[in-house]
């Protein structure tokens, strides 16, 4: 039971490329969720997903984009990365069964824009 | 939407000592307070949790108090010790088939041996 797994850990990219964060979870959460860290910030919502095959906007959306491929993952796409997305991005799941749960997080991917 | 704000920014203790971590939320349907620790380089890992239906919840030297009517919640930590310094994060959420979570900006708390 590896909770949730984070890919890549670490990554460099040069303005305008793309790349997609992938999250996956084997714990059968119904929900998923993107994250970013920025210092003095917290964590700020990106998107999330309710449950598979729903999607939905969070804080700070622009620039991203979502994919719920099954249950399991829940992928975040950078379509033309930019200077001010170097962040840390979390990826967080939560349990089936009702509301007020605590979510579960990945050790997240630490992502440089040059 | 909701907005969380915590406070302080940054604590020193000496160990031993108690810290306390106050937040405040903005929409009175938040029903659920989680508390998180982040260690350096770390996900953030929960620590102690709130219901909107409790006044406190204690687990050994950690407390959390929620006032509905004032909207606010705070972490206690009892007999600080230097393992405890880290970054705490205070959330409110929102939701009945799930949570929508908003996250305060933190605490650095430091742990002085």
């Amino acid at each position: 039971n590896a909770g949730v797994t984070q890919t890549p850990k670490f990554q460099v990219l040069k303005t305008g490329q793309s790349m997609t964060l992938q999250c996956a979870q084997d714990m059968n959460h119904n929900s998923m969720y993107w994250y970013r860290q920025d210092p003095g910030m917290g964590l700020r919502l990106i998107y999330y997903s309710a449950s598979e095959g729903t999607t939905d906007k969070g804080e700070v959306p622009n620039g991203y984009n979502v994919s719920r491929l099954n249950k399991r993952e829940f992928s975040l796409r950078l379509e033309s990365a930019a200077p001010s997305q170097t962040s840390v991005y979390f990826c967080a799941s939560q349990p089936p069964g009702g509301s007020n749960q605590p979510q579960h997080f990945g050790d997240g991917t630490r992502l440089s824009i040059l | 939407g909701e907005n969380v704000e915590q406070h302080p920014s940054t604590l020193s203790v000496q160990e031993g000592d108690s810290a306390v971590i106050k937040c405040t939320y903005s929409d009175s349907a938040s029903n659920y307070f989680p508390w998180y620790k982040q260690e350096l380089g770390k996900r953030p890992q929960l620590i102690i949790d709130i219901r909107s239906n409790v006044g406190e919840k204690k687990d050994q030297r950690i407390a959390v108090t929620l006032n509905k009517t004032a909207k606010h919640f705070s972490l206690h930590i009892t007999e600080t010790q230097p393992e405890d310094s880290a970054v705490y994060f205070c959330a409110a959420s929102i939701g009945n088939n799930f949570n929508k979570f908003y996250f305060g900006s933190g605490t650095k708390l430091n742990v002085k041996p």
